[in-house]
């Protein structure tokens, strides 16, 4: 099955304490993305990569990092956690350009304490 | 820059109502658009979207959406609510070329019998 996958689904955590997050597609695709939700708010791109060693930042990049050193997998990595990090996380991907679907992952809870 | 807004961050209907959601963008080059969909404590899923071709999109389980260039509008519509649309959905853009997604901020749909 065509699939996004995010691990784990849900966790908490204490301030400082360093987490990373992973993503792994099954599909081929060129493009990844990470993306906070928050309430009223929407989603917000945190990090982009067009494919593999590629990495840019999106609108809201502070306090995170992430990684392509394989085009199925983009860990998000928080190494100093904080409470305004406390966030639904989602995983995205799509084949290449503006006009391809995004496929989401099923999301991340996390909460930092 | 882009940016969409989403009239209504609440909106309740009666099951067999028409659904109107409210999408409205601001973008400085042909956008595409999209309307997606979230169910409780799920990912997100493509429901339609606009690449500039027919201007009146129909996407699944019953959904359509009208791109009106003049209006900068993507109204998202369902001739008849069905108890199982109750969920949250949301409007994004992207540039052309560009994967970027830019959201709105949701509009949670209640369906009450």
């Amino acid at each position: 099955e065509a699939q996004v996958t995010q691990n784990p689904r849900y966790l908490i955590t204490v301030t400082g304490k360093k987490l990373t997050v992973t993503c792994s597609q099954n599909m081929n695709h060129e493009y990844m993305s990470w993306y906070r939700q928050d309430p009223g708010l929407g989603l917000r791109q945190i990090y982009y990569s067009m494919n593999v060693e590629v990495t840019d930042k999106g609108d809201v990049p502070e306090g995170y990092k992430v990684s392509r050193k394989e085009k199925r997998n983009f860990p998000l990595i928080l190494e100093s956690p904080s409470p305004n990090q406390t966030s639904l996380y989602f995983c995205a991907s799509s084949p290449r350009t503006g006009g391809d679907e995004q496929y989401f992952g099923p999301g991340t809870r996390l909460t930092v304490t | 820059a882009q940016s969409v807004t989403q009239l209504g961050s609440h909106v309740s209907v009666s099951e067999g109502a028409l659904v109107l959601l409210r999408c409205n963008y601001s973008s400085s080059v042909p956008p595409y658009l999209f309307w997606y969909v979230q169910y409780p404590n799920q990912g997100l899923q493509l429901l339609l979207k606009y690449t500039s071709a027919a201007t009146l999109v129909k996407g699944i389980n019953g959904f359509e959406a009208e791109f009106k260039k003049s209006e900068t509008s993507f109204h998202l519509t369902k001739p008849s609510a069905h108890m199982s649309d109750a969920a949250e959905y949301f409007c994004a853009v992207s540039k052309g070329g560009y994967n970027k997604l830019i959201f709105g901020a949701g509009t949670r749909l209640a369906v009450h019998p």
